[in-house]
């Protein structure tokens, strides 16, 4: 059972355009949402993360938008770069257990 | 280079044989943790360490996995009696606090 839904699956974006992936999750006891960035043969490296407490996060050119309501939280990336290509995955935590969804493959054109 | 390391980097073997991954976190990082991902997929959950306590091991870790952390800083990953179902990637994080987790480059498990 996913515990974590995302999508798209893979996603192609002009340079300078804005990158949107979403995520949603049905465990209303998860209260830490994380975004990872993963390069081919890398780790994920953590990106951006919230708390259910906050609608909106800024960080740079990437926003975390949440909605608690809907259960679903969204990654803009804004002003998309070739060097932003890369899978992205949300998560979900509750206490130290982490809920990965399946990745979105990001695609930059220049 | 001060970030997560995992040894070995790729590991090939038979099926029916045991390997033994170790990861080495960052220093005075007292929280481990142990994911394996595979093609494809996100990170799945296999265990977590608060310094040499194990405090949390996934469903899906079978009899065949056992993790240590015996002095409180680096862990080893052990699976006895490879299945083919076992070739992944094993990724090792670690952190100070919750929410800030730092991920190695893993080690890819190729059982054949």
């Amino acid at each position: 059972q996913q515990q974590v839904k995302q999508s798209p699956q893979s996603l192609i974006v002009q340079k300078g355009g804005i990158s949107i992936i979403n995520c949603a999750y049905e465990n209303t006891a998860f209260d830490y949402f994380p975004w990872y960035q993963q390069f081919p043969g890398k780790g994920p490296a953590l990106l951006i993360a919230i708390r259910p407490d906050v609608s909106e996060k800024k960080e740079g050119r990437f926003t975390i938008s949440f909605n608690k309501s809907a259960k679903q939280f969204s990654l803009h990336i804004m002003d998309s770069q070739p060097g932003d290509s890369a899978t992205y995955f949300c998560a979900a935590s509750k206490g130290n257990q982490f809920y990965f969804g399946t990745g979105t493959s990001l695609t930059v054109i220049p | 280079d001060t970030g997560v390391s995992q040894d070995p980097r790729h590991k090939i073997t038979k099926r029916g044989q045991n390997v033994t991954f170790r990861c080495d976190p960052i220093s005075e990082h007292n929280r481990l943790y142990w994911y394996r991902q595979t093609l494809g997929q996100g990170p799945e959950f296999l265990t977590y360490f608060q310094n040499e306590a194990q405090l949390e091991k996934s469903r899906l870790l079978s009899d065949r996995f056992s993790a240590e952390r015996p002095k409180g800083s680096f862990s080893t990953l052990e699976i006895q009696r490879t299945e083919q179902g076992d070739s992944a990637m094993y990724l090792c994080a670690s952190s100070l606090d919750r929410g800030s987790e730092y991920f190695g480059p893993g080690t890819r498990l190729t059982v054949t």
